[in-house]
């Protein structure tokens, strides 16, 4: 069984702060990885993604990176804001589905 | 449509009813998935098309669930006898044939009483 799993499950830290989200897996087959934000009873947002032959994307204050020889990828908020408040969730992609963690809950203080 | 539409955005059902759910993906999107989240979970696949054809369906917990997606676009997740332990998000995903990503419906909200 292919499992994600992801630390913190939650997390709060004040306005300003840089922060990591860390996602590993239990197998380092290629793939494609997924970075995710879902708000409070929506959908699924992408972020980023990174593609198998990728080691990291950036956009804008979000930086993600993937090592695939230890089967993690980590997810680096700059200067975070209250609007970054949400779930984060890291994908697997291959053999035609996605394996998710289970997420991490950010909150922001203003 | 810009993205994946829905529907319903909720949908209570008694125990024991059957109730179907709507998936309109992008238009022109070949791959089509369907995921289950429950509360406090990650989303969980149950199946996934391909054009009309469904190529696996591994995910679906039981034979209680049913999905089609006849004309290759429309797909309808099916849920018959419904029981508690279906309760749950139910997202819908749709990708071009190049994988670049996926893109997320805002999902339906079942709530089984």
């Amino acid at each position: 069984k292919q499992e994600v799993t992801q630390i913190p499950a939650a997390l709060s830290v004040p306005e300003g702060e840089n922060l990591v989200l860390n996602c590993s897996f239990t197998d380092s087959a290629i793939y494609n990885l997924q970075w995710f934000r879902q708000d409070p009873g929506k959908g699924l947002t992408s972020l980023l993604l990174i593609q198998s032959s990728q080691r990291e994307q950036t956009s804008g204050r979000l930086n993600a990176s993937l090592d695939k020889s230890s089967g993690r990828s980590t997810l680096y908020i700059a200067a975070s804001q209250p609007g970054d408040s949400a779930t984060y969730l890291c994908a697997k992609y291959n053999f035609n589905k996605f394996y998710f963690g289970s997420g991490t809950k950010l909150n922001v203080k203003p | 449509g810009a993205g994946v539409s829905q529907s319903p955005r909720y949908k209570v059902a008694k125990r024991g009813q059957d109730v179907a759910l709507r998936c309109d993906p992008i238009s022109g999107h070949v791959s089509l998935f369907w995921y289950q989240q429950a509360l406090g979970q990650g989303p969980e696949f149950l199946t996934y098309f391909q054009n009309e054809a469904q190529l696996d369906k591994s995910g679906l917990p039981s034979d209680r669930f049913f999905a089609e997606r006849p004309e290759g676009s429309v797909s309808t997740l099916k849920i018959q006898r419904t029981q508690q332990e279906d309760s749950a998000v139910y997202l819908c995903a749709s990708s071009s044939r190049d994988f670049y990503g996926y893109t997320f419906g805002s999902g339906t909200r079942l709530t089984v009483v």
